[in-house]
């Protein structure tokens, strides 16, 4: 069992908005910044997209955003495109000094 | 560019030990903590340890803490996972992976990966 909740699986049309959340508690991301977010296609090895709860790395798309609120945090991809297809991954430091993944998202762009 | 190279992976029986290495270029490696991560075929990410640059401290899932040792060697850009007592749930693809930060610390964020060395212990 993940220690953080993620959706197994969101759907959405080209052109339009999805939100994946990550759910987790006081001692990970209610806590602390170290959000990270990941996209991995089959077979891929997985990409870092969004750091620290909402920044996007180098060559990253200005389509990703991440936020948080209270235990929750959330990657939003907007303008859908069908490469965007695959898992994505939320991360977030643990008080145990652990690194905490969600159990994966998968988006489909239908 | 990144190159991280992954390699030691087998097909072993349980209880049995396995040092997996990992070849980095490209980078600055002894200024960067480095993870392994795995992968158990069709399942998600599970984070498995994590080394400082220095390799002064180091960090461990329960899951395998006590019988994993996570090194590094920074005259060879190499970094070992050393794995013992081996389990069938221990089987998975393990991801080599960098530290996003160029710090003395662990940001808890990776990256750059490498392709993965699959393990199988049955």
């Amino acid at each position: 069992q993940s220690a953080l909740t993620q959706p197994a699986s969101v759907s959405g049309s080209p052109g339009q908005s999805i939100t994946i959340s990550c759910t987790g508690t006081s001692t990970d991301i209610g806590t602390y910044n170290y959000v990270s977010w990941y996209q991995q296609h089959p077979g891929r090895a997985p990409k870092l997209i969004i750091s620290d709860v909402s920044n996007r790395p180098s060559g990253i798309s200005y389509r990703f955003s991440g936020s948080k609120s209270g235990y929750t945090a959330s990657l939003t991809i907007s303008e859908l495109q069908p490469e965007d297809e695959a898992d994505y991954y939320c991360g977030s430091y643990s008080s145990s000094s652990t690194l905490a993944f969600g159990g994966g998202t998968k988006l489909t762009v239908l | 560019e990144v190159q991280l190279v992954e390699s030691g992976g087998a097909l072993i029986q349980p209880g049995e030990s396995l040092r997996l290495s990992c070849a980095a270029s490209g980078f600055n490696f002894k200024n960067y903590a480095m993870t392994w991560v795995r992968q158990a075929p069709g399942k998600g990410l599970e984070w498995v340890a994590a080394i400082t640059g220095s390799g002064s401290s180091t960090y461990y899932a329960d899951s395998v803490k006590g019988r994993f040792t996570i090194s590094r060697d920074n005259s060879k850009n190499t970094q070992f996972l050393q794995m013992r007592s081996l389990r069938a749930e221990d089987t998975a693809l393990y991801y080599c992976a960098k530290d996003y930060y160029d710090s003395s610390g662990y940001s808890w964020m990776v990256d750059s990966w490498g392709q993965g060395t699959f393990v199988t212990v049955s």
